[in-house]
């Protein structure tokens, strides 16, 4: 059974970097195929894709905030973190971490982690 | 970059089918996965490459395409199936890829 379940701050200040951190088990990101993606939520609003991770460490991000994001892993502790630079209260959104495959859905997915960006 | 277009509302009464379009430039050329989210939960695959079901999902989910539409067909709804649906397709954009989303459809079991 695959679950995933991310953690990180639940307030961060304007201009700070967060950091989120999804601990996933029922899988190796060392596997053929595998990878792991991000997508948030603000409230109310739409799911938005940030990012992917697969196992070779090919990494993809949205265009519209690649150059804010940094996704990595550490294989050995089962973890795929997600940076996100000079965060505005736009930002504020539940963040979802998800398997991922080649074959490009997401499932299943974390139970998300609301973080309010607020001075 | 490649855009998706989902109606913001959709409703349907107990029992009937309900429809939820997923609209996309030469969507035919691309695999559609659609998502079920209750309030305060987290997405929940549905149907994958068009009309494949995760091992849980039950047969009243179904998908389809024709033409630059994608649909999401619920049989026999019932009161438990209220919820968000969102479809996403793989895009080869910047010759790189990336995932796209719909803006989401809600359904309201009337």
């Amino acid at each position: 059974q695959i679950t995933l379940n991310e953690s990180g701050p639940t307030l961060v200040k304007p201009t700070q970097t967060l950091t989120l951190t999804c601990t996933f088990s029922g899988f190796s990101l060392t596997n053929g195929g595998v990878g792991v993606g991000w997508i948030r939520q603000p409230p109310g609003k739409a799911l938005e894709w940030l990012a992917l991770i697969y196992w070779d460490d090919d990494k993809r991000y949205s265009p519209s905030l690649k150059s804010r994001l940094t996704v990595t892993k550490d294989t050995s502790k089962n973890q795929v973190v997600l940076t996100m630079t000079n965060v505005d209260p736009v930002d504020t959104a539940t963040y979802y971490c998800a398997h991922y495959t080649t074959v490009h859905w997401f499932h299943p997915w974390g139970q998300g982690t609301l973080v309010t960006v607020s001075s | 970059s490649y855009v998706l277009t989902q109606p913001p509302s959709v409703s349907v009464a107990p029992g009937q089918t309900a429809r939820v379009p997923c609209g996309g430039n030469n969507i035919g050329s691309k695999s559609v996965h659609w998502y079920q989210q209750k309030p305060g939960q987290a997405p929940v695959l549905v149907v994958y490459d068009d009309n494949d079901r995760p091992s849980g999902i039950v047969e009243r989910f179904s998908g389809s395409r024709s033409g630059n539409t994608a649909t999401l067909t619920i049989s026999r709804v019932e009161a438990g199936d209220e919820a968000d649906y969102y479809c996403q397709v793989w895009d080869n954009f910047y010759s790189q890829g990336g995932v796209i989303f719909g803006g989401g459809t809600k359904l309201t079991v009337l």
